[in-house]
C-alpha cells in the first residue's frame, strides 16, 4: 500500500507557481521521497528525490520537511505542459515504487 | 535512442488466448519492474527483477509469468486471458539503489475482447 497522502487534485494558473503537498509520516530513516508524474497517455516520468535535504533541478524544488513526514513539490512557473498527474513516492528497501493515487493538476491559461 | 522499449505498443485479443509483452532497457540498469494500471489509473507493482533475479512479485494470477533472459530484457507473459486483464502494462528500470531514479516504457495498452 502507498504511505503517502496527497490532494485529489489541485489547479493552478499558468506561469505561477505550484505548491504540491505530500504527507508520509511513517517514512523511517533511510527511505527516499520520490516525485513522478504521468502525463496523459504516457509511462510515469521522473520529477525529482531527496532524501533530507530540499532539492532543485531543472524541473523543480523539493521541499522536505524538517521531520521529513511531509514535503512539497515546487513548479516554479506553472506551463499547460505540466498538466498531469503527480505522485510522491516513498522508496524504500526491498526497491519497490509504491504508487498512491497522487494529485491530479490542472493548469489554466 | 529510446531508454526502455515495449512491444507492442496495443494488443488486442481474445478471452482464453496467451500473449507477451516484451521490454527492453539500453540504460544498463540492474533492476526491472513491470506495473498494472487499470481503468481506474492505480498504477500496481507486479514483479521485479533484479540481476535477472525475481525479488518482488506482488499477489498476481499465475497466468501472469515474467522471464528475464538478461538483464536487459524482462517480458511478461500472459495465459488463459481473462477480461479483467484489460489494462496498460508498464515495464520500468533502475538501479537497486534507493536515490536513483527509474525510467518508464511507453506501456502497452492490453485489451481482452
Amino acid at each position: 500500500d502507498a504511505k503517502t497522502t496527497q490532494p485529489n487534485s489541485m489547479e493552478s494558473n499558468e506561469e505561477e507557481p505550484v505548491h504540491l503537498p505530500c504527507n508520509h509520516s511513517t517514512i523511517s530513516g533511510t527511505d527516499y521521497i520520490h516525485w513522478y508524474r504521468q502525463l496523459p497517455s504516457q509511462g510515469p516520468e521522473y520529477v525529482i528525490h531527496g532524501l533530507t535535504s530540499n532539492v532543485n533541478n531543472r524541473m523543480a524544488s523539493l521541499a522536505i520537511a524538517e521531520d521529513r513526514k511531509s514535503s512539497t513539490l515546487i513548479l516554479h512557473r506553472a506551463t499547460l505542459r505540466d498538466a498531469a498527474v503527480y505522485y510522491c513516492i516513498i522508496r524504500e528497501y526491498g526497491n519497490k515504487l509504491v504508487f498512491g493515487a497522487g494529485t491530479i493538476l490542472r493548469v489554466k491559461s | 535512442d529510446t531508454a526502455v522499449s515495449q512491444t507492442p505498443k496495443y494488443l488486442v485479443t481474445q478471452m482464453g488466448n496467451d500473449k507477451s509483452i516484451k521490454c527492453e532497457q539500453n540504460l544498463g540498469h540492474d533492476t526491472m519492474y513491470w506495473y498494472k494500471q487499470d481503468s481506474k489509473k492505480f498504477l500496481k507493482i507486479m514483479f521485479s527483477y533484479n540481476n535477472k533475479e525475481l525479488i518482488i512479485n506482488e499477489t498476481v494470477p499465475n497466468r501472469f509469468s515474467p522471464k528475464s533472459p538478461d538483464k536487459a530484457h524482462l517480458n511478461l507473459h500472459i495465459n488463459s486471458l481473462e477480461l479483467g486483464d484489460s489494462a496498460v502494462y508498464f515495464c520500468a528500470s533502475s538501479w537497486r539503489e534507493l536515490n536513483t531514479e527509474a525510467f518508464f516504457g511507453q506501456g502497452t495498452r492490453l485489451t481482452v475482447v
